[in-house]
């Protein structure tokens, strides 16, 4: 149940661009995508709800392909705030576990200088 | 709006003892979760309130923890007794509801547990 994402970490430069995938098994409803801050409360980017959706946050956005049960995180031109660890959050359109997600291990970006 | 709140924020006890943690959630928000975070991991789900009922608990290790929910507002986890492996940031989450809205949830600072 447990989506998968990858890579795994990437270090960027600042101003480069950074693509993380999140992939899932099972048919999806919808997608999350969190950001935590070593030592600090994931925090909710954005989520996705219908198949082929993209959204846009400042220079962050994401898609959905709901077909391949796949979405994509693209960070573009990458600030140094952006680093921290990335987690998708999916859920499956048969769970029975109301609105509760099932996360991914998390992608490690680190932005320098 | 004040945040999830958590405490403590950190605890380190000796295995086999018992502890708790406690949340009070975002104000008017019916759904509370609690997760488990082991290090190098994501969050994995425990138990989920709406209200003051559980809605799942699938997850949750019953033998050893348990959670309650009074009143449908602050919650409280306990383990008992602990083992090494329950090592792990505990965050508790809440949202409200609404069956075709966003689903968003916000966590709180967590409690980082170290079991010696």
């Amino acid at each position: 149940q447990q989506p998968v994402q990858s890579p795994q970490a990437v270090i960027l430069r600042e101003g480069e661009d950074a693509v993380i995938n999140c992939s899932s098994s099972k048919a999806l409803y919808s997608v999350h995508w969190y950001r935590q801050k070593h030592g600090e409360a994931p925090v909710f980017l954005m989520i996705l709800l219908k198949g082929g959706e993209q959204k846009g946050h400042e220079k962050i956005s994401a898609s959905f392909n709901e077909k391949k049960q796949q979405s994509s995180l693209y960070l573009t031109a990458s600030q140094l705030s952006y680093s921290g660890t990335y987690f998708c959050g999916t859920r499956s359109r048969n769970s029975n576990s109301g609105y509760a997600l099932n996360f991914g291990k998390g992608t490690s970006l680190l932005v320098t200088p | 709006e004040a945040g999830v709140a958590q405490s403590p924020r950190y605890k380190i006890i000796e295995k086999r003892q018992s502890v708790a943690f406690w949340c009070n959630p975002i104000s008017g928000h019916a759904t509370l979760y609690w997760y488990q975070q082991i290090l190098g991991q994501g969050p994995k789900l425990l138990i989920q309130f709406q209200n003051n009922g559980v809605v799942d608990d699938s997850q949750l290790p019953k033998d050893r923890f348990s959670a309650e929910r009074l009143k449908g507002v602050d919650s409280t986890l306990k383990i008992q007794p602990a083992k090494l492996e329950d090592s792990a940031v505990y965050l508790c989450a809440s949202n409200h509801i609404i069956r075709t809205g966003r689903g968003e949830q916000f966590f709180g600072p967590g409690t980082r547990l170290t079991v010696l």
